[in-house]
C-alpha cells in the first residue's frame, strides 16, 4: 500500500523560498505521477502541478508558473515542491498526492498528511 | 481556463439521500473524481471514474454524470458523512487539473 509522508511545518519570511518533501513507500515510485495541491486557511483545494519522476518532467498550473519547481529523487523515493518569492497569500497547507490517470478518468490517491507553510514577517 | 462549480453548502436529514453536483465544460469529456475532507484532515478519495469506490468507502456513496454535470450521491446519509466535498477533473486541454470550490455538507 502506497503511503506518502511529508516534511514538517515551516515558517518563512516574505520573499523567501520553501521546499517541502514527500517521501513515498510501497509500490514503485518511478512509475508514479506526483501532484501537489494546496489549501489556504478556510479555502478550497488548488492544484499546483505534477511531476513524473521516471521522466523528470513536470507541468504547472498557470497561476504558479515561474514560481514553483517540482522535482523528484528516485534513489530516495522522494518528491519535492519548492515555492519561491513567498507572500502572505501563500500561507496554506501543501499536500502531495499520487495522480492516477486512466482513459477519461483521473484521481488522487493516496494523499500525504499535509505540510503547513506560514509566511509571515 | 476551465472551472468546476459546486454549491457552497448542502444539508440533508439523517438517513436521507443527498446529491452534490459539480458543473463544468470539461465534464463533457472527462469523469470527475470526488473527495471528502473533514476538519484538520487530508482529503480522501470517495469516487473516481464512471462510478468506482476505493476499498473501504461505503456503498452509500455513488457517482454519476450527465452532460456538463457530475454528481455525488449519498444514499442514507450518516452523521459521519458531514464534511466538505470536492470534485476534480482534467481541464479540456488535458494537461491541467482543476478542483471545484467545494460543498459543505451538513447532516441534520
Amino acid at each position: 500500500q502506497v503511503q506518502l509522508v511529508q516534511s514538517g511545518a515551516e515558517v518563512k519570511k516574505p520573499g523567501s523560498s520553501v521546499k517541502v518533501s514527500c517521501k513515498a513507500s510501497g509500490g514503485t515510485f518511478s512509475s508514479y505521477t506526483i501532484s501537489w495541491v494546496r489549501q489556504a486557511p478556510g479555502q478550497g483545494l488548488e492544484w499546483m502541478g505534477r511531476i513524473i519522476p521516471i521522466f523528470g518532467t513536470a507541468n504547472y498550473a498557470q497561476k504558479f508558473q515561474g514560481r514553483v519547481t517540482l522535482t523528484a529523487d528516485e534513489s530516495t523515493s522522494t518528491a519535492y515542491m519548492e515555492l519561491s518569492s513567498l507572500r502572505s497569500e501563500d500561507t496554506a497547507v501543501y499536500y502531495c498526492t499520487r495522480l492516477m490517470v486512466y482513459a477519461s478518468s483521473n484521481w488522487f490517491d493516496p494523499w500525504g498528511q499535509g505540510t503547513l507553510v506560514t509566511v509571515s514577517s | 481556463s476551465s472551472e468546476l462549480t459546486q454549491d457552497p453548502a448542502v444539508s440533508v436529514a439523517l438517513g436521507q439521500t443527498v446529491r452534490i453536483t459539480c458543473q463544468g465544460d470539461s465534464l463533457r469529456s472527462f469523469y470527475a473524481s470526488w473527495y471528502q475532507q473533514k476538519p484538520g484532515q487530508a482529503p480522501l478519495l470517495v469516487i473516481y471514474g464512471k462510478n468506482n469506490r476505493p476499498s473501504g468507502i461505503p456503498d452509500r456513496f455513488s457517482g454519476s454524470s450527465s452532460g456538463n454535470t457530475a454528481s455525488l450521491t449519498i444514499t442514507g446519509a450518516q452523521a459521519e458523512d458531514e464534511a466538505d466535498y470536492y470534485c476534480n477533473s482534467r481541464e479540456s486541454s488535458d494537461n491541467y487539473l482543476v478542483f471545484g470550490g467545494g460543498t459543505k455538507l451538513t447532516v441534520l
